[in-house]
């Protein structure tokens, strides 16, 4: 039973327009939620999280949104670059736990 | 930089040797960790060490164990090799601090097979 889901596999945007990568969960004691971004033949990088304090933060072209009453977030990449092509990964903890629980990724392409 | 450095990119192993997956980090972090990834399941959490000589069990612990004798070194163990763990193990370290607030920096991965 995935408790964070990410039901898009792949995402194919236009350069210069906004990607938007979706991300669901089912546990309410969740607090923080991360984004990675993965190339190939790489290990995952961190790109942004927010706390569920917050229903926003933002760092240059890229935003996640949280919307705790509905268990979503987003993340929002504006304007989308080839640079960008890759796999976006949703993480998300619970207050004090090292664990984190992942998605299962979508592919995003920029198109040129 | 961190650098979190995995020791084999790729390794093809037979069924019933026992594996060795070593990882080293350079930043002095506290936590280190071992995950699997697999098409379609994301990341999935084998093992991790908040402290040397320290471990915890992830989600998925079974046919594996852990050494941490070293801050900077943490080794994944296949005792004894089977086909079903052919996959990408993704070793991670951070900070310790208010649970996953750190983010977790990543090595590039080992893509083992097991024939």
């Amino acid at each position: 039973d995935q408790q964070v889901k990410q039901n898009s596999p792949s995402l194919s945007v236009q350069e210069g327009r906004i990607s938007i990568l979706n991300c669901d969960y089912t546990n309410s004691m969740f607090d923080y939620f991360l984004w990675y971004k993965k190339y190939p033949a790489e290990g995952p990088t961190f790109l942004i999280s927010i706390s569920s304090i917050k229903d926003k933060n933002e760092d240059g072209r890229f935003t996640v949104f949280l919307n705790k009453s509905a268990k979503h977030l987003s993340l929002h990449i504006v304007p989308s670059q080839p640079g960008d092509s890759a796999v976006y990964f949703c993480a998300a903890s619970e207050y004090s736990n090292y664990q984190l629980i992942w998605g299962a990724g979508t592919k995003l392409i920029i198109k040129p | 930089d961190v650098k979190v450095t995995q020791s084999s990119r790729y390794l093809v192993k037979r069924t019933g040797e026992k594996v060795f997956l070593e990882c080293v980090q350079d930043m002095d972090h506290e936590n280190m960790f071992w995950y699997r990834q697999d098409p379609g399941l994301g990341l999935r959490l084998i093992y991790f060490s908040y402290d040397v000589k320290m471990k915890e069990k992830g989600d998925i612990p079974e046919g594996y164990s852990v050494s941490r004798e070293k801050k900077e070194r943490f080794s994944l163990i296949l005792e004894s090799a089977s086909t079903n763990q052919t996959s990408m193990y993704l070793c991670a370290s951070s900070f310790s601090g208010q649970g996953a607030n750190q983010p977790q920096h990543f090595g590039d991965g080992t893509r083992l097979s097991i024939l």
